[in-house]
């Protein structure tokens, strides 16, 4: 089986940084992804981690540590628009195997 | 190109009834699923198929039924529709072997049974 695990809720300033961290325990591994829903909205992929480090794009970072077992989004010059859920989800080893959703962050960005 | 599309937006249901949520995409993906998403909650996966004639029971099957007769469509059946039922429901597809094997999600259905 698999686990993830986000915090629930986070607030940060407008333009400031922000580190969503993300913790799984999976049977298997092979690749994390983050994704980012608005309220009301659809997911939409925000990156997609397989292999240990940094993947920078844009204004957002993701880290993958597999060791560890963690992973976290990195959210530069935070803007208002920012403020949505964002989802951490795994996938174990199998090619076929559907994505395993954590229960998501709901960031709130204020002025 | 419209990606994935999702029937109907909204529903209300009462207890008993039955309806199918329907999803088609366009982008020749193999890979189809549908996931159940409660308020705070995560996505869960209800079922999937990897192709045309071939589903799979996913975290939370009680109560839905599925069918993948083409590659464009995965419609979702709910026979006896319960107050447990009501969630929003996305669909959404991806390309087998695709460089990061990205979701592409549907609008959302929003199911409220009664």
């Amino acid at each position: 089986g698999q686990n993830i695990d986000q915090p629930t809720e986070m607030t940060a300033t407008e333009g400031a940084i922000v580190q969503i961290n993300c913790t799984y325990q999976t049977s298997g591994f092979n690749g994390l992804f983050w994704y980012q829903q608005h309220a009301g909205e659809a997911p939409t992929f925000l990156s997609y981690n397989v292999l240990d480090g940094l993947e920078e794009k844009g204004r957002f970072s993701s880290f993958l540590s597999r060791s560890k077992g963690y992973s976290y989004l990195l959210l530069k010059e935070l803007q208002m628009k920012d403020s949505a859920s964002y989802l951490c989800a795994v996938r174990s080893p199998s090619g076929n195997t559907p994505l395993v959703f954590g229960k998501g962050t709901r960031l709130s960005v204020i002025a | 190109n419209a990606g994935v599309t999702q029937t109907p937006k909204f529903r209300i249901l009462k207890i008993g009834q039955s309806m199918t949520l329907q999803c088609t995409q366009d982008m020749n993906h193999n890979y189809m699923y549908w996931y159940r998403q409660d308020p705070g909650m995560g996505l869960k996966l209800i079922y999937y198929s990897v192709g045309a004639g071939i589903t799979d029971k996913g975290e939370v099957p009680n109560g839905y039924n599925v069918s993948r007769s083409t590659t464009e469509d995965f419609p979702l059946r709910l026979e006896l529709a319960a107050p447990s039922q009501t969630s929003v429901y996305f669909c959404a597809s991806r390309l087998a072997g695709g460089n990061t094997g990205e979701l592409f999600f549907g609008e959302g259905s929003r199911l409220t049974v009664l």
